[in-house]
């Protein structure tokens, strides 16, 4: 019954690979979002999405790439991954401007 | 831009312990929505409370209560009789309706309730 759900949970990769983190939500929302959680523990939002279409497209190194197939799911792709790029992504979904409810979080560490 | 500032960075308390969680936001909207949610050890975000710039209502919900005053941009939240569950980091955030929605978040408040 889990609302929104990411896969995988842990992400641990070498420096130069490439990632992929998926996201599923099953309460009918419009709207997907991915943040950033760095080490300090601040929360940055990445992209939005609204019925598949880009609305958000914060200053984020075109290594990121999201993709969103349906209104369920909003993947992220991050290619060339570099030490940098540790930390943990949040993937949230909302019906419109209502509450973000967010997924359980994937921790990506790049050694 | 949005802005939120979450001053208190660490707060602890011995159980049973009233403790109050302090925000300040910065916004130049008139139709915003603020929102509270607790990152437990575990790592997840749970959803809190979330209340819209028209409602000054404070609200209380068990043990939490929340104060949204829009003359001092703060939405400061309360916990009542603490308990060690409640050991968690705690984040204020912000939306709008005009930016698609995003949240600013605070720098978040971790609360360590010991008992």
């Amino acid at each position: 019954d889990t609302a929104v759900s990411q896969t995988p949970k842990y992400l641990v990769t070498q420096m130069g690979n490439d990632k992929s983190i998926k996201c599923e939500q099953n309460l009918g929302h419009d709207t997907m979002y991915w943040y950033k959680q760095d080490s300090k523990k601040f929360l940055k939002i990445m992209f939005s999405y609204n019925n598949k279409e880009l609305i958000i497209n914060e200053t984020v190194p075109n290594r990121f790439s999201p993709k969103s197939p349906d209104k369920a799911h909003l993947n992220l792709h991050i290619n060339s991954l570099e030490l940098g790029d540790s930390a943990v992504y949040f993937c949230a979904s909302s019906h419109r401007e209502e509450t973000q409810y967010f997924g359980p979080g994937t921790r990506l560490l790049v050694l | 831009a949005q802005k939120v500032t979450q001053a208190q960075t660490e707060i602890s308390v011995v159980e049973k312990e009233d403790v109050t969680l302090d925000c300040v936001y910065e916004t130049r909207d008139t139709t915003y929505y603020l929102f509270w949610y607790k990152q437990p050890p575990s790592g997840e975000l749970v959803f809190l409370i979330r209340r819209n710039s028209f409602d000054e209502q404070n609200e209380i919900s068990g043990r939490y209560s929340w104060n949204f005053q829009k003359s001092t941009s703060s939405f400061n939240f309360t916990i009542t009789a603490s308990q060690v569950v409640d050991s968690a980091v705690y984040f204020c955030a912000l939306s709008d309706p005009f930016s698609g929605s995003r949240l600013t978040f605070g720098e978040g408040t971790q609360l360590t309730v010991n008992p």
